[in-house]
């Protein structure tokens, strides 16, 4: 069964400094991979997806993540982080091309982002 | 716009008086499907409906139902709620490729 960690439950940074969300997944198939973000009392928010192609995908808000298919890992970075980046981010894993379309989310990385 | 829309988004009832959270989008995707969030644990998938009339269980499905009438209508029905029921819920759809998903603005429900 597919399975992703999210090592880090929050990660506590200073604005401007650069940033890294872990997210390793389980899966013995091909799969797509997303970052979503949730801000306050909002829901959520796609930051960028992996479907094939090049392993660097860029999103929204200046992050990026890295697919690695050898440490089976998803990183989510930005280089430069502002106040406004707190929210909490959820990575996810979907099967390529399965039956139930089904994403399976992490559970969470709470990025606080103090001034 | 294209969009999931939840209602209501805020709820507080009590344990046993049946209700529904209503979802529906504008976007005729085929896939709707529902999670839970819960703090430390992320997001469940509860029930999703691959067309109309075709549900399927989740990873947590036990004390939920869910009907596909329409293609743009995804309700979520509690018969008998319970406090462990106490969630986020987030109604979500997908064309058949699951590769766009679109996510409602979430239904914050407190069983007491």
């Amino acid at each position: 069964a597919q399975s992703v960690t999210q090592l880090d439950s929050q990660v506590p940074v200073f604005e401007e400094a650069p940033v890294e969300l872990r997210c390793n997944y389980s899966s013995s198939v091909s799969v797509y991979l997303f970052w979503y973000v949730q801000y306050p009392n909002q829901g959520l928010q796609l930051l960028l997806k992996y479907l094939s192609g090049s392993t660097l995908v860029k999103g929204i808000n200046g992050f990026e993540a890295e697919f690695n298919k050898s440490q089976t890992s998803f990183h989510l970075r930005k280089p430069s982080v502002h106040i406004s980046d707190t929210a909490e981010y959820f990575c996810a894993v979907s099967d390529h091309g399965g039956a139930t379309n089904k994403l399976i989310f992490g559970t969470g990385t709470l990025l606080a982002v103090q001034p | 716009e294209a969009q999931v829309t939840q209602n209501p988004r805020y709820l507080i009832t009590v344990t046993g008086k049946k209700l529904t959270v209503t979802c529906s989008q504008n976007m005729n995707h085929e896939y709707m499907s529902w999670y839970r969030q819960d703090p430390g644990l992320g997001l469940r998938q509860i029930y999703y409906s691959m067309n109309v009339e075709v549900t399927d269980k989740g990873d947590v499905p036990e004390g939920y139902k869910v009907s596909r009438k329409e293609k743009r209508n995804f309700p979520l029905i509690l018969e008998s709620p319970s406090p462990n029921q106490t969630s986020l819920y987030f109604c979500a759809s997908s064309p058949r490729t699951g590769l766009d998903y679109t996510f409602g603005s979430g239904t914050r429900l407190t069983v007491v």
